[in-house]
């Protein structure tokens, strides 16, 4: 049973690019979720997917920032004209349909913008 | 809305003492409560949850929480510190709605001293 895979585990990108981060969930877990944590902070809810479609967006998820999850399976995370602000932890979690409450979650993308 | 609250962004204790963590729980529909730790650079690990049933609820590593409702509390226990258990730690409230996200609280950094 393989965890939640997250990749890359750590970018460094300069101001004003573009970004993006890939999450493969659990297999056979329907809900994916996208969280952001900054340093000394708990994570913060950015956005879920239930199979393909994107069901609830944070106030947090700028334009810039894009979601997707074409087939079900795998996530993908994209932000575009990176800010210093953007550097972050970004963390995936999936959770099954038959739902327990608990989140499974992989070990984090570091986003650093210089 | 629902909101979790840790009293104490860093907690220090002696190997082999009692450890105790901090959780205010708000919420308006009966909680799911979990608490997750984190170490350096990792995603988070459950470490229990409670869901229905018995308040008092064990989970891995000789951690323990006890969910009081009259107190809206769900503090973290556990008798013997030891040192591989300096982390951090994050209390979480799912409300049931149809995302079954978690909210979490900013976190309890755990110092252990030899």
């Amino acid at each position: 049973d393989t965890g939640v895979s997250q990749n890359p585990r750590h970018k460094i990108t300069k101001r004003g690019q573009n970004v993006t981060f890939r999450c493969d969930p659990i297999s056979e877990h329907n809900r994916l979720y996208w969280y952001r944590q900054t340093l000394g902070q708990g994570p913060e809810f950015l956005t879920y997917f239930q199979n393909e479609a994107q069901l609830e967006k944070s106030r947090l998820l700028s334009d810039r920032f894009s979601a997707e999850r074409p087939k079900g399976s795998f996530s993908t995370l994209e932000i575009q004209r990176t800010e210093q602000g953007d550097s972050a932890m970004y963390l995936c979690a999936s959770n099954p349909a038959a739902n327990t409450g608990e989140l499974f979650f992989g070990e984090g993308s570091r986003l650093t913008v210089l | 809305a629902q909101s979790v609250t840790q009293l104490g962004s860093h907690v220090s204790v002696s190997e082999g003492a009692l450890v105790l963590l901090r959780c205010n729980y708000s919420s308006s529909v009966p909680p799911y409560l979990f608490w997750y730790v984190q170490y350096p650079n990792q995603g988070l690990q459950l470490l229990l949850k409670y869901t229905t049933g018995a308040t008092l609820v064990k989970g891995i590593n000789g951690f323990e929480a006890e969910f009081k409702k009259s107190e809206t509390s769900f503090h973290l226990t556990k008798p013997s510190a030891h040192m591989s258990d300096a982390a951090e730690y994050f209390c979480a409230v799912s409300g049931l709605d149809s995302s079954y996200k978690l909210i979490f609280g900013s976190g309890t950094r755990l110092l252990v001293r030899p």
